[in-house]
C-alpha cells in the first residue's frame, strides 16, 4: 500500500487479557514510531525503532508494553494484562531516515473493558 | 515536565478567511517543530515545520512563525477552506531536527471552518 496500514482499526478486549497491534510501515522506511493518542489529547511517544532494534523506547509506560521489529518493516505492539486506562488509539509512523518527515497511520483504537 | 500547550481549545473562522492557531511550548532546549493536521479517524498528517535557527517558513497557503524568546509558536492558514477544518497540533524535539522521535505534542485546536 502506499501508506503505513494497521490493523486492526479497532479492538475491544477484557481487562487482564493480551492485544497485539500490527503496523506495516511504507515499503522502504527504516525508522519506524508508536506513539499513543488519549481521547481529546495530542499523541504521546512510546517507541522507537531504526531497521530491527528499539533505538529508543523511553515512552513505553512499564513493563507490560512491549514492540518487536523481527525483520526491520512490520512491527508489532504487544500489550500484556491489559487496563482500562491503556484505552487509547495507538499509532504508528514511518519515516525513510530518522531526520525526515514521519507518516501516521489511522491507528488501532483499543478500548479495554 | 516539559510541555507543550494550545491557547486555544476551538477556532471558528469563516471560508475565505486566515486563521491563526497558537502555540506555547516550555521546553528551551526544543530546537524543531512541526504543525499536524488531524481528521476524524486518521492519523495526524504532516503540514510543516521549522528549525529553530529560522523565525518563519512558508508553505502552500501555510506559514509557520516561532519566537523563541516568548516560546511561541504559531500556524497561519490563508484563505481558509472547508477541507481545513481538523484538529492542529503543534508537537517539539529537542533531539535534532527532522526527527520523529520523542515528539512532544500539545492538546490540539479544533479548527471549524464556516460556510
Amino acid at each position: 500500500g502506499a501508506g503505513v496500514s494497521q490493523t486492526p482499526s479497532n479492538k475491544v478486549t477484557e481487562k487482564g487479557k493480551y492485544v497485539e497491534l500490527r503496523c506495516d510501515p511504507i515499503s522502504g522506511h527504516t525508522a519506524l514510531y508508536w506513539y499513543r493518542q488519549s481521547l481529546g489529547q495530542g499523541p504521546e511517544f512510546l517507541i522507537y525503532f531504526q531497521g530491527t532494534g528499539a533505538a529508543d523506547d523511553s515512552g513505553l509506560p512499564n513493563d507490560r508494553f512491549f514492540a518487536v521489529r523481527p525483520e526491520g518493516s512490520v512491527s508489532t505492539l504487544k500489550i500484556q494484562r491489559t487496563e482500562r486506562g491503556d484505552s487509547a488509539v495507538y499509532l504508528c509512523a514511518s519515516s525513510s531516515r530518522q531526520n525526515t518527515e514521519a507518516f501516521f497511520g489511522q491507528g488501532t483504537r483499543l478500548t479495554v473493558v | 515536565g516539559e510541555s507543550v500547550g494550545l491557547h486555544l481549545p476551538t477556532l471558528s473562522v469563516q471560508e475565505g478567511d486566515n486563521s491563526i492557531i497558537n502555540c506555547a511550548y516550555s521546553n528551551s532546549a526544543s530546537d524543531y517543530f512541526i504543525w499536524y493536521k488531524q481528521e476524524s479517524g486518521k492519523g495526524p498528517q504532516f503540514i510543516i515545520d521549522i528549525r529553530s535557527n529560522m523565525d518563519k517558513r512558508q508553505g502552500q497557503r501555510v506559514t509557520v512563525l516561532l519566537n523563541k524568546t516568548v516560546k511561541h509558536l504559531s500556524l497561519q492558514i490563508a484563505a481558509t477552506q472547508p477541507g481545513d477544518s481538523a484538529v492542529y497540533f503543534c508537537a517539539e524535539s529537542s533531539l535534532g531536527s527532522g526527527s520523529a522521535r520523542q515528539l512532544t505534542f500539545g492538546s490540539g485546536t479544533q479548527l471549524t471552518v464556516l460556510p
